[in-house]
């Protein structure tokens, strides 16, 4: 185990409703990512926090939108869900390098 | 942007030897992961190249060569459980350190 945790593990949701999903780091890491993984495909980025700030973002709209606190654990925010949010929610964290970049267990996200 | 393709599916014998390959076209190249992915589970690490060359560690090794934008990941002695996928993905910095995946290539082993 890589000891990043996440929660739920599984969450059925509807569209237009907002959903909050979380992650703890693993200790000592102080850099969180977000990734969202479509069925069949690889893990495309939503965002990196470091030190409490987004550090970087990709091509998702403001919709996705997230916090890192002081312990370095981390939440991933998504407004106005829509059918293709439904995925894995992959979080990953690391000391700054990503050569020591380990990913949680994932949350499952349905929309219906 | 970034450009990385891998074969989609692959299919090899238990106790044989697979390459899966992994093409990139991206500036700012930092390092490739693999990452190990079963079937409704998070990936696992298995290796980052940065410098050209071969990295073994144990039954896989992963090759990288940057000027060529090509990687390997070499699976020996192939068991039932590496049925798989298997995530190129590769890192570019800027900043910040963003990772980018392939598709992944499922590997299938048979008896």
């Amino acid at each position: 185990e890589t000891g990043v945790t996440q929660s739920p593990t599984h969450l059925i949701k509807t569209r237009g409703q907002q959903v909050t999903l979380r992650c703890s780091s693993q200790s000592g890491h102080n850099t969180v990512s977000w990734y969202q993984q479509a069925l069949g495909q690889g893990p495309q980025f939503i965002f990196q926090y470091y030190r409490e700030e987004e550090n970087g973002r990709g091509n998702f709209p403001p919709r996705f939108s997230g916090l890192q606190f002081p312990n370095y654990s981390s939440e991933l925010n998504v407004n106005a869900l829509e059918l293709d949010d439904s995925a894995l929610y992959l979080c990953a964290s690391s000391w700054r390098e990503p050569d020591t970049q380990y990913f949680g267990p994932g949350t499952r996200l349905t929309v219906l | 942007g970034q450009n990385i393709d891998q074969p989609t599916e692959m299919t090899a014998t238990e106790g044989a030897i697979v390459q899966i390959n992994c093409t990139y076209q991206t500036s700012g190249f930092n390092g490739l992961f693999w990452y190990q992915q079963h079937a409704g589970e998070a990936p696992t690490f298995l290796s980052y190249n940065v410098l050209d060359g071969l990295e073994e560690k144990g039954r896989f090794s992963s090759f990288l060569s940057r000027s060529k934008g090509y990687s390997y990941l070499l699976l020996k002695e192939l068991q039932m459980k590496d049925s798989a996928s298997y995530l190129c993905a590769v890192t570019e910095g800027g900043g910040y350190q963003k990772v980018t995946f392939g598709t992944g290539t499922k590997l299938q082993v048979i008896p």
